[in-house]
């Protein structure tokens, strides 16, 4: 599977706009970009996904750059209950065999 | 709509004994995950099953662990005999099919002493 990288660790204010960063160099064309988050002692929960065109839902904006290389997760405000491990990961399409492959992830803190 | 269901929440055993895990996806749901957690790393896929046949267990060390879901239906993961090394959160996800979404059930702490 292609590999992603995120930086360790992001902090931000309540109730501004938070950018994650994902660089994934090596994605191929049919590789779907899909965004995964951790809160403290739960299971990871679907966040947003795309493949070529920014994508928008009620939990986030998923902004994709032209070449693919590289993402941004986009909550517009955040709140207090964001703050959670978040993973970018790459997902093939296509069925068959599609166990998720986590990294580290970003850990997002939130300061009241 | 009830999420994934998974028991017991915690489990601590001694090592070389035997444990077991269930999980009872969401109603409809045909393909299952189960991924192991050890503290401080992401999730890292154990098995998938799509109803009741095994799709990928590439990853599953079958020395020690198995994992069946006869009906298509609840799934159980076991291990034995445990290892220290097999201290981790073990989640189960299920998806309404495969390429979809999973939705991930809240785990089972392990801890072999």
């Amino acid at each position: 599977d292609a590999k992603t990288t995120q930086p360790n660790s992001m902090e931000s204010n309540e109730e501004e706009p938070v950018h994650l960063p994902c660089n994934h160099s090596t994605i191929s064309g049919t590789d779907y970009i899909h965004w995964y988050r951790q809160l403290p002692s739960q299971g990871p929960e679907y966040v947003i996904h795309g493949l070529t065109s920014n994508v928008n839902n009620r939990m986030a904006s998923l902004a994709i750059a032209e070449d693919r290389k590289s993402s941004t997760l986009i909550l517009h405000r955040a709140t207090l209950r964001d703050a959670a491990v978040y993973y970018c990961i790459l997902r093939r399409s296509g069925g068959g065999a599609d166990g998720l492959t986590f990294g580290k992830g970003t850990h997002l803190i939130i300061q009241p | 709509e009830a999420g994934v269901a998974q028991s017991p929440r915690y489990k601590i055993i001694e090592k070389r004994q035997s444990v077991a895990f269930w999980c009872n996806p969401i109603s409809g749901h045909a393909t299952l995950y189960w991924y192991q957690q050890i503290l401080g790393q992401g999730p890292k896929l154990l098995i998938q099953f799509q109803n009741n046949g095994v799709v990928d267990d590439s990853q599953l060390p079958k020395d020690r662990f198995s994992a069946e879901r006869l009906k298509g239906v609840d799934s159980t993961l076991k291990i034995q005999p445990a290892k220290l090394e097999d201290s981790a959160v073990y989640l189960c996800a299920s998806s309404l099919d495969t390429s979809l979404e999973q939705y991930f059930g809240p785990g089972t702490r392990l801890t072999v002493t």
